[in-house]
This record gives C-alpha cells, structure tokens and sequence, in this order.
C-alpha cells in the first residue's frame, strides 16, 4: 500500500527555520519525481518545489520560495525533506508532499503538516 | 507561469445533478491537464489526468474533455459525496498551476 506520512510542521516565527519531511512507503523516492505544494488557510493550492528521479536530482522552485527552501531527499529512510528558512508569514499554510509523474500528474499525496508563521 | 482560469468559482446543485466545471489554460498545454477534488481537512484526490483519463478507482461519472486551452470536467449524477471543492491543474511545464477552484455544495 502507498503512503506519504508529512511531520515537521508547527509555529515559527517570522525570520526562522523548519525542516518538513514525507516518509514514503509502497514505492521509491529516488525514482520518482516528487514535490511539495501548499494550501493557505481557505485558499487555493500552490505548488512549491520538486526534485527530479534518479542520482542527479536536479530541482526547481516557485518563485515564492526561491533562495529560501530547499528540497532533498533521504535514500536510506525513503524521505522527501523540505529546509524552510526566512520563513515569511505568507509561508503560513498547510504543506503536502505529492508523488509527480510526469504524465498522469500527482497521484498520490500525503495527509498534509500545518506550517504557521507568527509572532 | 501558465495561468489556469477555472469557473464557476462556486455553484450550488443537487443529487442527481449533472454538473460542468470549466478551466481554461493561458496557452496550449497538450492535454497535460488534471482535475482533483478536495474535501475540507483533506489532501487533493485525483480525478482525471491527461484531460480525459480517468484515475484508478475513481467512479465512471466523472468525466473529463478539452484540448489545446479549454477543458471540462463533468459530474453526470451528483451523489452526496460529490460536493466538495474542485481544481483543475495544468502539468505541462513547472511551475505546476491550479484554477482557483470551484466550490460545489448542496442547494
């Protein structure tokens, strides 16, 4: 059975870091494309970043986010991370991590971790 | 970024209803077009990817059309657990683009 299982999340404030992880089971992340969305309070959904298959991957990001996040996965436990830092208030929002094929789109995605940035 | 401009923003039906959600691409995106419903608390949950394909699992009443900018997704009966909130995602290039979603409750 595949699962995405996302932790990390919480209350930071503006300025700080989080580390987001997406443990994965049921296939590999090392060959497949992943990424993170995120989800405002009550708005739409965002798409972050994603990190290509195989040794090289290579990544790309939102504009949004650029410079700030990093994307990387573990081989070892099968993880997707995600190293937030200069966090903004506008970063505030639930985060997902997605399995992305590049033709049939994102089919599976993880249960989301809430990522709230306050003073 | 491609821009995906999705209507109506919301709409109010009832079971049975057959109901069309329109998005329309800001340029041609080779049918590299998906849908996904979101219920409140909950992850997105495919639909339909490459415009017209219906994911594993998904019930045959819904649907999905379109090429080049302009894309459907119809629900041919309403069941109860249909009402919830819809985007359309386009997958062609990064960065990945959604509509803003379409809110569909009961009237």
């Amino acid at each position: 059975e595949v699962q995405l299982v996302e932790s990390g999340g919480g209350l930071v404030q503006p300025g700080g870091s989080l580390r987001l992880s997406c443990t994965v089971s049921g296939f590999t992340v090392l060959s497949n494309y992943m990424s993170w969305f995120r989800q405002a309070p009550g708005k739409g959904l965002e798409w972050v970043s994603v990190i290509y298959s195989g040794d090289g991957g290579s990544t790309s990001y939102a504009d949004s986010v650029k410079g700030r996040f990093t994307i990387s996965r573990d081989y070892s436990k099968n993880t997707l991370n995600l190293q937030m830092n200069s966090l903004r208030v506008e970063d505030t929002a639930v985060y997902y991590c997605a399995r992305d094929l590049i033709t049939d789109a994102n089919d599976y995605w993880g249960q989301g971790t809430l990522v709230t940035v306050s003073s | 970024a491609i821009r995906m401009t999705q209507s109506p923003s919301s709409f109010s039906a009832s079971t049975g209803d057959r109901v069309t959600v329109t998005c329309r691409a800001s340029q041609d995106i080779n049918g590299y077009v998906a849908w996904y419903q979101q219920k409140p608390g909950k992850a997105p949950k495919l639909l339909i990817y490459a415009a017209s394909r219906l994911q594993s699992g998904v019930p045959s009443r819904f649907s999905g059309s379109g090429s080049g900018t302009d894309f459907t997704l119809t629900i041919s009966y309403l069941q109860s657990e249909d009402f919830a909130t819809y985007y359309c995602q386009q997958y062609y290039t990064y960065p990945r683009t959604f509509g803003q979603g379409t809110k569909l409750d009961i009237k």
